[in-house]
C-alpha cells in the first residue's frame, strides 16, 4: 500500500537558519505529492504540491522537487522565521482511490529568535 | 470567500453522552472528508463523501460512528455512546472534484477539540 515516511522531529533552528524536512514515499503508481502545514491551534493548510515526476512545488519561500528516482520529495528553506514553527506533514494521494491522502507522521518545527 | 467551518470548536463531555460535530463545506465544493488526529495514530481518515455520498466509510472506528452529509452545505459526525478513547481533534475538509481527479488541494476546517471523561 501508498505510505509515507518523514524525519522524525521535534526540529528546533534559529532564526535565518536552513531548513530541510526529508520525505519518501511508497506507492505504486504515479502519485501527487503534497506538504501541509498546521500552525498551533489550527487545522491543516496545504502548503505546496506536485503532481508529477520533476515539478517543483514553491510557497512562501518554501521548496520540493518530485524525485521520482529517489521516492522523495523534501521541503526545504533557505531562512526560517519565528512564524514558520509548526508541524509539517508530508502526503500522497495516488491509484484508484487518488482522494486518499496517506499522511506522515508529522515534523514539529520550532525556530528560536 | 468563508473556508471550511466546524462546530464546536471545542466538546467536553461524559462518557456515554451523544456528541455530534458539525462541518459546513466551502461552497462549491463537492468532495467532503472527516479525519481524526491523535498523538498516538496521527491523522486517520474516518469518511468520504462525494456529491452528498458516502464512498469510502473504511476508516469510521465502529458502529459507535455515523456520519451524515443531508446537503452540499452541511455534514455531520456523531458518535453515540462517546469513550475516553475517542479523545481526539476531528476535522472536516473539503475539495473540489474533477472528473479526471487526482492532486486536488483538501482544504482542513479549525478541527473540533474532543474531550470525553
Amino acid at each position: 500500500g501508498n505510505s509515507v515516511t518523514q524525519m522524525e522531529g521535534p526540529v528546533t533552528l534559529s532564526e535565518e537558519a536552513f531548513l530541510t524536512i526529508n520525505c519518501t514515499y511508497t506507492a505504486t503508481g504515479y502519485p501527487s505529492l503534497f506538504w501541509y502545514v498546521q500552525y498551533p491551534g489550527e487545522g491543516l493548510q496545504l502548503l505546496l504540491k506536485a503532481t508529477k515526476a520533476d515539478d517543483k512545488g514553491s510557497n512562501k519561500g518554501f521548496e520540493a522537487t518530485y524525485r521520482k528516482e529517489t521516492t522523495s520529495f523534501h521541503l526545504e528553506k533557505g531562512s526560517v522565521q519565528v512564524s514558520d514553527s509548526a508541524v509539517y506533514f508530508c502526503a500522497l494521494s495516488e491509484g484508484s482511490n487518488d482522494y486518499k491522502l496517506s499522511f506522515g507522521a508529522g515534523t514539529t518545527v520550532t525556530v528560536r529568535a | 470567500d468563508a473556508g471550511v467551518i466546524q462546530s464546536p470548536r471545542h466538546e467536553v463531555t461524559e462518557m456515554g453522552q451523544e456528541v455530534t460535530l458539525r462541518c459546513k463545506p466551502i461552497s462549491g465544493h463537492n468532495s467532503l472528508f472527516w479525519y481524526r488526529q491523535t498523538m498516538m495514530r496521527g491523522l486517520e481518515l474516518l469518511i468520504y463523501f462525494n456529491n452528498n455520498v458516502p464512498i469510502d466509510d473504511s476508516g469510521m472506528p465502529e458502529d459507535r460512528f455515523s456520519a451524515k452529509m443531508p446537503n452540499a452545505s452541511f455534514s455531520t459526525l456523531k458518535i453515540q455512546p462517546s469513550e475516553p478513547r475517542d479523545s481526539a481533534v476531528y476535522f472536516c475538509a473539503s475539495s473540489r472534484r474533477a472528473v479526471t481527479g487526482g492532486g486536488e488541494t483538501q482544504y482542513f476546517g479549525p478541527g473540533t477539540r474532543l474531550l470525553v471523561l
